[in-house]
């Protein structure tokens, strides 16, 4: 079955520091993979996708995502996280044909002054 | 601007007493879903549509209605909430049914069954 896990529930980091959210999947085929952010009391934003080609990909807001398809991962970085980037961050694997998202757990980012 | 609209924001209930929550977007989208979020669960499915009054179950699609009547609106229904759908509650569109498009939530309906 396909599924995705985010193995952190909670990451605390300092501000200006290196940021990585690991994100682990199962799916037959080759992946649409998605980095989506919650900022509280918000709906979800896209930050970045991977659907095929270079396995390092920018989105917004200076996050990064690598694709490892040996390893079945998709994690997402920073280089240097913000006071603005505490949110919560959940991965997603595109389903077929219907364009069901399923999503990890979620990961909450705190971010300390 | 473009986006996609819930309302209510916040909804408080008691079982048994029917509800709607409204989901509209001004994109012209065809494809439309709606997803509860629960803690340790992240987001699921309940429906989905992929164009006018044509729907489609997710996958915790118990104790929900939808309807697609118009492009535009994609409302929620439930007809006898219980306790276990107390949830935040998300509406989401995009341009196409494949998950290559991109999809765009809304802000979420944060609902408590009492």
């Amino acid at each position: 079955a396909q599924s995705v896990t985010q193995p952190d529930i909670h990451i605390t980091v300092s501000e200006g520091a290196s940021l990585e959210l690991r994100c682990n999947y199962s799916y037959g085929a080759t992946p649409y993979l998605f980095w989506y952010v919650q900022s509280p009391g918000q709906g979800l934003q896209l930050l970045l996708k991977y659907f095929s080609g270079d396995t390092l990909v920018q989105g917004i807001k200076g996050f990064e995502a690598e694709f490892k398809r040996s390893q079945s991962s998709f994690n997402l970085r920073k280089p240097s996280v913000h006071w603005s980037d505490a949110a919560e961050y959940f991965c997603a694997v595109g389903s077929g044909n219907t364009g069901k998202l399923i999503f990890g757990q979620g990961t909450t980012l705190q971010v300390k002054p | 601007e473009a986006q996609v609209t819930q309302n209510p924001r916040y909804l408080i209930t008691v079982t048994g007493k029917k509800l709607t929550v409204t989901c509209s977007q001004n994109m012209n989208h065809e494809y439309m879903s709606w997803y509860r979020q629960d803690p340790g669960l992240g987001l699921r499915q309940i429906y989905y549509s992929m164009n006018v009054e044509v729907t489609d179950k997710g996958d915790v699609p118990e104790g929900y209605k939808v309807s697609r009547k118009e492009k535009r609106n994609f409302p929620l229904i439930l007809e006898s909430p219980s306790p276990n759908q107390t949830s935040l509650y998300f509406c989401a569109s995009s341009r196409g049914i494949g998950v290559y498009n991109e999809q765009f939530f809304g802000p979420g309906t944060r609902l408590t069954v009492l």
